[in-house]
């Protein structure tokens, strides 16, 4: 079946540090999609990439859906103490059931 | 737009009981809904997913008889897990699929079960 491997694992740097995470997938996505959770909450959905080679920004947030189409990233910039939380990546594959996958997740920690 | 709601956010049981979980899309219509556990620091399972007006399809190994799910119209769908246990434990988070079909899921604020 399809996987997704996410890195790293866990971060832990220094407010105003840039961070970089991504996803690498076993097979072809056609949907990129990435979140954020909050402990105790759900996951909230910060960007959404359809196409290979795509890139969006949202807000300090950067995100692009890879060439190969089996590997996305998502970069933000400039952290701040409330970008704490888990990160997740997940994406769609060809047979669009509608069913996502989901990566291990990214821990992200902000020392002020 | 495209908000999703699930209640109760807590709830705390004894074993043996049965409890249910409502998830609601506010602003859409959603045809399926999809039902996730998540167990501390580890990521999304995906329970099943929950069709509109027909039978959900579960993943394997989740038992159904276990976890009921109903979703008796576009914008309710009910996860209710069965004479409870300690194992059952966990957060579970209902998600809906946005009006673009094969784009972005939803997801509901989850809801921590704790049965004792």
């Amino acid at each position: 079946g399809q996987q997704l491997n996410q890195s790293p694992q866990s971060m832990f740097i220094q407010e105003g540090e840039d961070v970089s995470m991504n996803c690498t997938s076993s097979s072809i996505f056609n949907t990129w999609l990435w979140y954020k959770q909050d402990p105790g909450e759900g996951p909230v959905l910060l960007i959404a990439l359809y196409k290979a080679g795509e890139l969006t920004s949202n807000g300090r947030l950067t995100a692009q859906f890879g060439i190969t189409r089996k590997d996305s990233f998502l970069n933000i910039s400039a952290s701040i103490p409330s970008d704490v939380g888990i990160y997740f990546c997940a994406g769609r594959g060809s047979s669009n059931t509608g069913k996502l996958i989901f990566g291990q997740g990214t821990t992200l920690q902000v020392k002020p | 737009g495209a908000v999703v709601s699930q209640h109760p956010s807590r709830v705390i049981c004894k074993s043996g009981t049965s409890v249910k979980i409502e998830c609601r899309s506010l602003d859409f219509q959603a045809t399926t809904m999809f039902w996730y556990r998540q167990f501390p620091k580890q990521s999304l399972m995906l329970m099943a997913t929950s069709n509109e007006g027909s039978k959900a399809t579960y993943e394997q190994g989740v038992e159904k008889d276990k976890f009921l799910i109903n979703h008796a119209s576009l914008t309710l769908s009910t996860l209710t897990v069965t004479s409870a246990h300690p194992e059952d434990s966990s957060f579970y988070i209902c998600s809906a699929e946005g009006p673009r079909w094969g784009g972005e899921l939803f997801f509901g604020e989850g809801s921590r079960l704790t049965v004792l």
